[in-house]
This record gives C-alpha cells, sequence and structure tokens, in this order.
C-alpha cells in the first residue's frame, strides 16, 4: 500500500516560515490534501487539490507538489498554528485514503 | 452552518458490537459521500471507510483493518451515517470522527478531493 512519509515535528519561531514535508513515490502524479489537527479538536481542511484553499483558509497557507514531495508552507507564522498537519492523498488501490503521520507545528 | 455530530461511542467489551451514528446539518446531506476515521490516543488520522451518495449507488469501501468486521450504511431521511462495528478489539479503541466529502469528486462518487467538514468525535473504549 502506498505510504506517506512526513517529519515528525517541526520548529519555528513566531513570524518565521514553516515547512512541513510530506513524501512518497511519485507523489506529483496525485493531488495532496493538507488537514490542521490543534490540540482535541478535529482536524480541518486546509489545503486540497495540492494548493486551493478553502473558504476560510488564511493565504498564509499554500501548498505545492512536485516529483516525490509535497510541501505545506506556512508563512508568518502565529502561536494559534501550533497542531498537528497531516497530508493525505487518494489512493486507487489498496486502502482508498492515505495519510502521513502527521508533523506536531512546535512555535517556539 | 454544515454540522456534524457523532454518538454512540462508550466502553464496550472485547468481542461486542456497538453502532455509531453521525447526524448531519446544513447541507443537503444526501448529495454527499460520508466518511468516517478513527484516531487512537496520541495516534495519527486512519481511515475506516466511506458511503458513497446514492446518486453513485450508496457503495462502500472498507480500510483492510476493518473489513469484514465494520459495516457502513446511511439514512438520508434523517441525515445520518452509521458504523456498525462488531467483533471489536481492544485495538479498535479510539476517537472516532465521521466527515463530510468535499470538495470535489471523482467519476465514481469517491471523495478524492478531501474532506472538507469534520465532527468533533465520539470515544469507543474496548476493554474486559
Amino acid at each position: 500500500s502506498y505510504v506517506l512519509t512526513q517529519p515528525p515535528s517541526v520548529s519555528v519561531a513566531p513570524g518565521e516560515t514553516a515547512r512541513i514535508t510530506c513524501g512518497g513515490g511519485n507523489l506529483g502524479s496525485t493531488t495532496v490534501q493538507w488537514y490542521q489537527q490543534r490540540p482535541g479538536q478535529a482536524p480541518v481542511l486546509i489545503i486540497y487539490y495540492d494548493s486551493d484553499r478553502p473558504s476560510g483558509i488564511p493565504e498564509r497557507f499554500s501548498g505545492s507538489n512536485s516529483g516525490d514531495m509535497a510541501t505545506l508552507t506556512i508563512s508568518r507564522v502565529e502561536a494559534g498554528d501550533e497542531a498537528d498537519y497531516y497530508c493525505h492523498v487518494w489512493d486507487t488501490s489498496g486502502d482508498h485514503v492515505v495519510f502521513g503521520g502527521g508533523t506536531k507545528l512546535t512555535v517556539l | 452552518e454544515v454540522q456534524l455530530v457523532e454518538s454512540g461511542g462508550g466502553l464496550v467489551k472485547p468481542g461486542r458490537s456497538l453502532r455509531l451514528s453521525c447526524t448531519g446539518s446544513g447541507f443537503s446531506f444526501g448529495d454527499y459521500a460520508m466518511n468516517w476515521f478513527r484516531q487512537a490516543p496520541g495516534k495519527g488520522l486512519e481511515w475506516v471507510g466511506f458511503i458513497r451518495s446514492n446518486a453513485f449507488g450508496g457503495t462502500v469501501d472498507y480500510a483492510a483493518s476493518v473489513k469484514g468486521r465494520f459495516t457502513i450504511s446511511r439514512d438520508d431521511s434523517k441525515s445520518i451515517a452509521y458504523l456498525q462495528m462488531s467483533t471489536l478489539k481492544t485495538e479498535d479503541t479510539a476517537l472516532y470522527f465521521c466527515s463530510r466529502g468535499g470538495p470535489y469528486y471523482d467519476n465514481n462518487g469517491s471523495p478524492i478531493g478531501g474532506f472538507d467538514y469534520w465532527g468533533q468525535g465520539t470515544l469507543v473504549t474496548v476493554s474486559s
């Protein structure tokens, strides 16, 4: 089955830019979604179709996907961005919904 | 406002069954695929399965880890999706979420573009 690999943790100072990666074989041939999950809360879709933002998601959140890597970029990081972030793809074989293991973003 | 509310969780002994409900409001429930996920304590998200809208036959797909034990169904007249869990194991202990498929689908009614609204989850604890 398809595997998505994320770094367990990323740390960044307020106001800086955070980049969270998601790796998978030939990932650029499919589309990637990203979810934010704050402690004790449900996940929130923040990026779909590699780089589109749902209504209400700040422009500070952006996504890209090419080759074997997708990246979630959070500009001008705020304390409220501290959360777990998960990438997700739809796999046409095996389990259809594949998540990365999640990355904990810590705002220093 | 789109809302999803899960219910039915609780403490259950191994080998027993439990049925979870997901009640939707604020949208045309029958037009969407409905999905179930779970998250074990301190762990990541795991897909459980989903049910397509009746426009696509209301067919279901399951994760390999629950196939044959869990059944997803829907009652669009009540705007409810169900997750029937049987032969529960201790490793099924988790917070169970439902979500709406969206914002886009493939030609088979599969929510390939993600899951745009989630409930707050209901906790299932499987323990003797």
